[in-house]
């Protein structure tokens, strides 16, 4: 069935510091795959996304990396800052197809220690 | 505000009674999507609408849920006799259909807890 992994459960960088979390996915039909920060207590908001078609993308200090062939994506954030700390939810989804619904990961609560 | 709006945000109940969820959709989005998010997970898919029509359902949705988007804009979810484990956070989404991969966004909630 759909599945998506996500590691790690949690993870705490110093500021400025790099943060790295990797999800893999079962359905080699998904072709996209977004990616979702969610404060405390807020809603889920997209932060990037990529397209099955595309290998990288970036977007200031973050960037999003997708293997197809191992099923892999990663979420990239550089220099981080105190205001990044939240979770991350990656997902995955088949595009243009009937629904599009998100298959989630479990989430990375990410800490930033200033 | 032109987001994505759930009522209430709030609700606890008794086990065995009925509650209703409402989502006003961003205006324009004719795809609208639930899902529930339990402590330390990511959402899960619930059921789908495309403008009235409800085109998909999760083996999750038992028979005590259903859900309406009756003149394509807002909908409710409803949950018969509820249970202990029905205790979550109810998101709504909605998105364009333009025919490809649309942004999903997400409404603020409601924290449905079962006494």
């Amino acid at each position: 069935g759909e599945n998506v992994e996500q590691h790690p459960s949690t993870l705490s960088v110093q500021e400025g510091d790099s943060a790295v979390i990797k999800c893999t996915y079962s359905d080699s039909a998904s072709n996209y795959f977004p990616w979702y920060k969610q404060e405390l207590g807020k809603r889920p908001q997209l932060i990037i996304d990529i397209r099955s078609n595309v290998g990288e993308k970036k977007d200031q200090r973050i960037a999003v990396t997708l293997n197809k062939t191992a099923k892999h994506f990663s979420l990239h954030i550089t220099e981080t800052q105190p205001e990044d700390s939240a979770v991350y939810f990656c997902a995955a989804s088949k595009g243009g197809g009937a629904t599009n619904k998100l298959i989630f990961g479990t989430g990375t609560l990410l800490a930033v220690q200033p | 505000d032109t987001g994505v709006s759930q009522n209430p945000r709030h609700k606890i109940t008794k086990r065995g009674q009925n509650v209703t969820f409402r989502c006003d959709p961003i205006s324009e989005h004719n795809r609208l999507y639930w899902y529930r998010q339990t402590l330390g997970q990511g959402p899960e898919f619930l059921t789908y609408f495309q403008n009235e029509a409800q085109l998909e359902k999760s083996r999750l949705l038992s028979d005590r849920f259903s859900a309406e988007r009756p003149k394509g804009s807002f909908s409710t979810l409803e949950i018969q006799r509820t249970e202990q484990g029905d205790s979550a956070m109810y998101l709504c989404a909605s998105s364009r259909n333009t025919g490809g991969f649309n942004e999903q966004f997400f409404g603020p909630g409601t924290r449905l807890t079962v006494l």
